[in-house]
């Protein structure tokens, strides 16, 4: 069966710090791969996605992503955190000319100032 | 331009009432989504929404949850008989279009309890 699985479910960073979340996919097709935020008391709103052509894609807020396909993976990135990048992560994968779009479970990133 | 709107935000009810979620999606948007998000879980769907197409309805954990979308716009999901364990946070979603990658625009959910 399709599934996304995000390694980290609680990450702790203070402000400046590196930021990776990994998410890995078992697919075999060609996949859309996406990354959610949910800021709380905030509705999911997309951060960054991947269709097709250069595998680094750049989001909001200085997040970015790198697909790497040989390893079904879509880890999200960012140099710098800030205390307002505290939020729950999703990853989201949708295998191309379907509907279907399978989320991890989600990383809740604390950042403390 | 609006979001999609989800009503109401709470909704708090006794085991075996019927409760029914409202989803007004995006202007525009043909396809539309409904997720359930359990505490600790991911997203898990529900149900699809396509233009006129029948609904693909395969993620609906029981009889008891239906869905219909009118004129192609609003949708309801309807949960009869509730039991606790369909406490969460029920999320719409929709689309442009069909199965060709856009992005989903989320509501900002309708968070269930059943006491």
């Amino acid at each position: 069966a399709q599934s996304v699985s995000q390694h980290n479910h609680h990450v702790i960073l203070s402000e400046a710090a590196s930021l990776e979340l990994g998410c890995n996919y078992s697919y075999g097709g060609t996949v859309n791969l996406f990354w959610y935020v949910q800021y709380p008391g905030q509705h999911l709103q997309l951060l960054l996605k991947y269709f097709s052509g250069d595998p680094l894609v750049k989001g909001i807020k200085g997040f970015e992503a790198e697909f790497i396909k040989s390893k079904f993976s879509f880890n999200l990135r960012k140099p710098s955190v800030q205390w307002s990048d505290t939020a729950e992560y999703f990853c989201a994968v949708n295998p191309t000319g379907t509907y279907k779009y399978i989320f991890g479970t989600g990383t809740r990133l604390k950042v403390l100032a | 331009g609006a979001g999609v709107s989800q009503s109401p935000s709470n909704k708090v009810t006794e085991k075996g009432k019927d409760v029914e979620l409202r989803c007004d999606p995006i202007s525009g948007h043909t396809a539309l989504y409904w997720y359930r998000q359990s505490l600790g879980q991911g997203l898990e769907f529900l149900i699809y929404f396509q233009g006129n197409s029948a609904p693909d309805k395969s993620g609906l954990p029981s009889d008891r949850f239906s869905a219909e979308r009118t004129g192609g716009s609003v949708s309801t999901l309807t949960i009869q008989r509730t039991q606790q364990e369909d406490s969460a946070v029920y999320l719409c979603a929709s689309i442009r279009s069909g199965p060709s990658g856009e992005t989903q625009y989320f509501g900002p959910g309708t968070r269930l309890l059943v006491l």
